[in-house]
């Protein structure tokens, strides 16, 4: 069972450019989780999605951020007119249909420069 | 979710057990104990979690006490490749927006020869 996927595996933008992060979770999960860990810092929630759902937004930035889950297909993670600060580790993570305990696989991250 | 504090750095020789404690005096009766590691910069590892007994797998084994307001990772025999930063988080069971996890700071462990 191949674990959670994260492409690209690093990327680098211009300031103002778009930054598109894909995520496919583990076979079989249909939860989505999306985390940020800035330069020298801990790992901060963004957002959680269910398929085709956003279930919890309260992590991300109130602009230029946004994040889906399509019914076929990754989720994605959209940064518009990237800035400075935005660069970072960007960490998916997957866990199955629920239990009360769904345990939260994380991918290998990508890591966006912005120039 | 109740907050967790861990010592920010540890020592531990190679073969030896380290063992990780984490305190989280505010744990509620629904709330889950989970460790994951950071290895460098890679994504996190999931590595236990438990709500009152004990646990053991193949990575580690994890003791809560029985007031549930502290508990110790055990890693039984470190080795370099242990070296890493171990994040205590408590997690409420429930779904929904209490799913998200909180990542502290951590304990620094590092694994000598």
């Amino acid at each position: 069972n191949a674990g959670v996927m994260q492409n690209p595996r690093h990327l680098v933008r211009r300031r103002g450019q778009e930054a598109r992060l894909r995520c496919s979770p583990m076979k079989g999960h249909s939860h989505v989780y999306w985390y940020r860990q800035l330069p020298e810092e801990g790992l901060k929630f963004m957002v959680y999605l269910q398929k085709e759902n956003i279930i919890d937004e309260s992590g991300m930035p109130k602009e230029r951020f946004s994040a889906e889950f399509p019914k076929e297909g990754p989720s994605i993670l959209r940064i518009q007119q990237v800035v400075r600060g935005d660069s970072a580790a960007y960490f998916c993570a997957s866990s199955p249909i629920s239990s009360s305990a769904d345990t939260q696989y994380f991918g290998p991250g990508t890591r966006l420069t912005v120039l | 979710d109740a907050k967790t504090t861990q010592p920010p750095s540890m020592d531990c020789a190679e073969g030896r057990a380290a063992n990780l404690p984490c305190n989280h005096s505010t744990i509620s009766g629904n709330e889950y104990v989970y460790w994951y590691r950071q290895i460098h910069s890679q994504g996190p590892q999931y590595i236990i979690h438990g709500l009152k007994n004990n646990e053991t797998n193949e990575m580690a084994s994890l003791i809560i006490t029985e007031d549930r307001k502290s508990s110790t990772l055990i890693l039984p025999h470190a080795t370099l490749r242990d070296t890493a930063v171990y994040y205590c988080i408590v997690r409420s069971g429930n779904t929904g927006t209490a799913s998200k996890l909180t990542f502290g700071t951590g304990t620094r462990l590092q694994v000598t020869l």
